[in-house]
């Protein structure tokens, strides 16, 4: 497609669901990132992919957060046990490297509430 | 990755250029200097980079300081369309995570 998709794009979860978030890169786009961004504040890192591999999850949570890349294109990002903190934006970013001369593209992120 | 600062708010009027300061005084000389801007509801829109440069695209403009402590972003003619939350970002080599500040929210009056 032409540019980061994101599904669901609103998804209301009770508390201790699992929820699932799909990212559909650019395609051919290496570098793969997924942030967290919660009402009024910046997004904050969770995690980066490199092809398939998860090179940094330095920014997830908790171990209730777990993401993943198998085939180097889609990723999900799944999280367990939701609880009322995990309601937030979730964005996924893709670009063609992982320098910081190259330009990031978000997707319009999926909102998660937790109910 | 170095701190950056900005105002929290600022506003502007339609068809005025509009100046966003951004202060990254713990920069590395790799460091690059990004700008995002956020519309409400939607993810996150590259604006511009540099490194040492002034930079300008369709966009914007990006004037980095001599010592590239601080830069500005310039909208040359805000439109309404321009009202957002503009972030400041610095970054080393490796992107992998962009530290983001609150940014500034960018209000245009008609």
């Amino acid at each position: 497609g032409a540019g980061v998709s994101q599904s669901p794009r609103y998804k209301v979860a009770k508390r201790g669901q699992d929820v699932a978030l799909r990212c559909d890169p650019i395609s051919g786009h290496v570098s793969l990132f997924w942030y967290q961004q919660a009402l009024g504040q910046g997004p904050e890192f969770l995690t980066y992919f490199q092809n398939e591999a998860q090179l940094d999850k330095s920014g997830l949570p908790s171990d209730r957060f777990f993401a993943e890349r198998p085939e180097g294109s889609v990723s999900t990002l799944k999280i367990q046990r939701t609880q009322q903190e995990d309601s937030a934006v979730y964005l996924c970013a893709s670009s063609s490297a992982g320098t910081g001369r190259n330009t990031i593209y978000f997707g319009e992120g999926s909102w998660l509430t937790v109910v | 990755d170095a701190k950056t600062t900005q105002p929290n708010s600022m506003e502007s009027n339609e068809e005025e250029p509009v100046h966003l300061p951004c202060n990254h005084s713990t920069i590395s000389g790799t460091d690059y200097i990004h700008w995002y801007r956020q519309l409400p509801s939607q993810g996150p829109e590259y604006v511009i980079h540099g490194l040492t440069s002034n930079v300008n695209n369709r966009m914007a403009s990006l004037a980095i300081a001599e010592d590239r402590k601080s830069s500005t972003l310039i909208l040359h003619r805000a439109t309404l369309r321009d009202a957002a939350v503009y972030y400041c970002i610095s970054n080393a080599g490796n992107n992998r995570k962009l530290i983001w500040g609150l940014g500034t929210s960018l209000a245009v009056n008609p």
